[in-house]
């Protein structure tokens, strides 16, 4: 079975630049979720998506951040204008219908610095 | 205060050494408990769920107790391989709501 695919794996950009990431998650799987991970603590959710529907954004800053899920499938969060503290790695995860939403199965990890 | 609180450590043990670990959160709606492991520079991984009345997969051992709001983890026969940083999450609105705590690093010595 494939596992949850990201990309790009690294991006470099200068502040006020945008950025988009992109998100397969595990076939079949109806939750996806984006994680934001700053070095030395844990993934903070930004936004979890059940089918295509968002569940929660309530950490996602929503006046520069933005995030889709077309057709229930696949994901891209996008970043507009970045700031240097967005400098991170995105975390996707999937986890099915039929497991507990708590497993979830992350993917490599999108990780970007912004200059 | 954090939800989810743990240890930041490092935890420093040498191989066959006996750890535990502790997990402290707030809110006393959370439904459901469990271990991530995080190596450097990967992604989290589950590493297992965290029933009611404790349980076990080899080395490792998950207790829960809700009345003093924390799990544990312990890890027996520490090996080489179990340094990584030990990741708490708890979920609770049926679901709709996962926390992660920041973490906890174990180094196990030769």
């Amino acid at each position: 079975e494939a596992g949850v695919a990201q990309s790009p794996r690294y991006k470099i950009i200068e502040k006020r630049q945008s950025v988009a990431f992109w998100c397969n998650p595990i076939s079949g799987h109806a939750t996806l979720y984006w994680y934001q991970q700053i070095l030395g603590q844990g993934p903070k959710l930004l936004i979890q998506f059940q089918n295509n529907g968002v569940v929660d954004d309530s950490q996602l800053p929503k006046d520069r951040f933005s995030a889709e899920r077309l057709k229930g499938v696949d994901s891209t969060l996008k970043i507009q204008p970045a700031k240097l503290e967005d400098s991170a790695v995105y975390l996707c995860a999937s986890s099915s219908r039929e497991g507990s939403p708590g497993e979830q199965y992350f993917g490599p990890g999108t990780r970007l610095t912004v200059t | 205060r954090k939800e989810v609180e743990q240890d930041p450590g490092p935890f420093n043990v040498p191989e066959g050494a006996t750890v535990a670990f502790n997990c402290t959160y707030s809110n006393s709606a959370s439904q459901s408990f469990f271990w991530y492991r995080q190596d450097c520079r990967k992604e989290p991984k589950l590493l297992m769920s965290v029933y009611s009345s404790g349980n076990e997969d080899g080395r490792f051992t998950a207790q829960l107790n809700r009345a003093s709001q924390y799990i544990s983890l312990l890890i027996r026969d520490s090996k080489l391989s179990d340094s990584a940083t030990y990741l708490c999450v708890v979920n609770r609105n049926g679901g709709f709501k996962t926390i992660f705590g920041a973490g906890t690093r174990l180094f196990v010595k030769a």
